[in-house]
């Protein structure tokens, strides 16, 4: 089965600083991957996903993604935070289970911004 | 023009009683979702239905029982709810061709007592 990997539960940065949270995955063939984010009290928002060719992804909120095989890794950057990128951060990765496709997640990584 | 649904948004029940939650989507999708987020954020995949269809039964107690009366609603109806059960249930949809782009609901945080 895969499975995806996100070392830092919590991350805390200056608005204006850059950003990278990490994610790390498992999986024998090119993956699907995915970043959604989720706002407090919100459901799951996709930020951008990772299907082939290039391999730095641009999403939504000026997120954007580097899928890097030898790494096995789809890192999340942003240049310069805002207030209201205080979020939880899930990384994605699509598996198929029972003939259909899912989506495993990782254990998410909480971003709090600071003034 | 809320894409994906779900009522009630808030549920506090005892233990042993049975609750459903209802889930709605308005995009057209075929396919539609049920996840189960711990209190440590930890997203699983319950069940998948496409078109009505069940397509996905992930390990779950016998106490969930998933229904689709037609493809724009899924709901979830829980059993002799148990402390365990305590999560916040997500629903969500995506479109036949592309069933990794999933949009989700605003969940139902539920608490039993």
């Amino acid at each position: 089965a895969q499975s995806v990997t996100q070392p830092d539960i919590h991350i805390t940065v200056s608005e204006g600083a850059s950003l990278e949270l990490r994610c790390n995955y498992s999986y024998g063939a090119t993956p699907y991957l995915f970043w959604y984010v989720q706002s407090p009290g919100q459901g799951l928002q996709l930020l951008l996903k990772y299907f082939s060719g290039d391999t730095l992804v641009q999403g939504i909120k000026g997120f954007e993604a580097e899928f890097k095989r030898s790494q096995s890794s789809f890192n999340l950057r942003k240049p310069s935070v805002h207030w209201s990128d205080a979020a939880e951060y899930f990384c994605a990765v699509g598996d198929i289970i029972q003939g259909a496709q899912k989506l495993v997640f990782g254990q998410g990584t909480r971003l709090t911004i600071n003034p | 023009d809320t894409a994906v649904s779900q009522t009630p948004k808030y549920l506090v029940t005892q233990m042993g009683n049975d609750k459903s939650i209802k889930c709605e989507q308005n995009l057209g999708h075929d396919t539609m979702y049920w996840y189960k987020q711990d209190s440590k954020k930890f997203l699983k995949i319950m069940f998948s239905y496409n078109n009505k269809e069940l397509i996905i039964n992930e390990t779950v107690p016998n106490r969930f029982s998933p229904k689709s009366p037609d493809k724009a609603h899924l709901n979830l109806h829980i059993n002799s709810l148990e402390l365990g059960d305590s999560a916040v249930y997500f629903c969500a949809s995506s479109p036949e061709w592309d069933r990794y782009e999933q949009y989700f609901g605003p969940g139902t945080r539920l608490t039993v007592t």
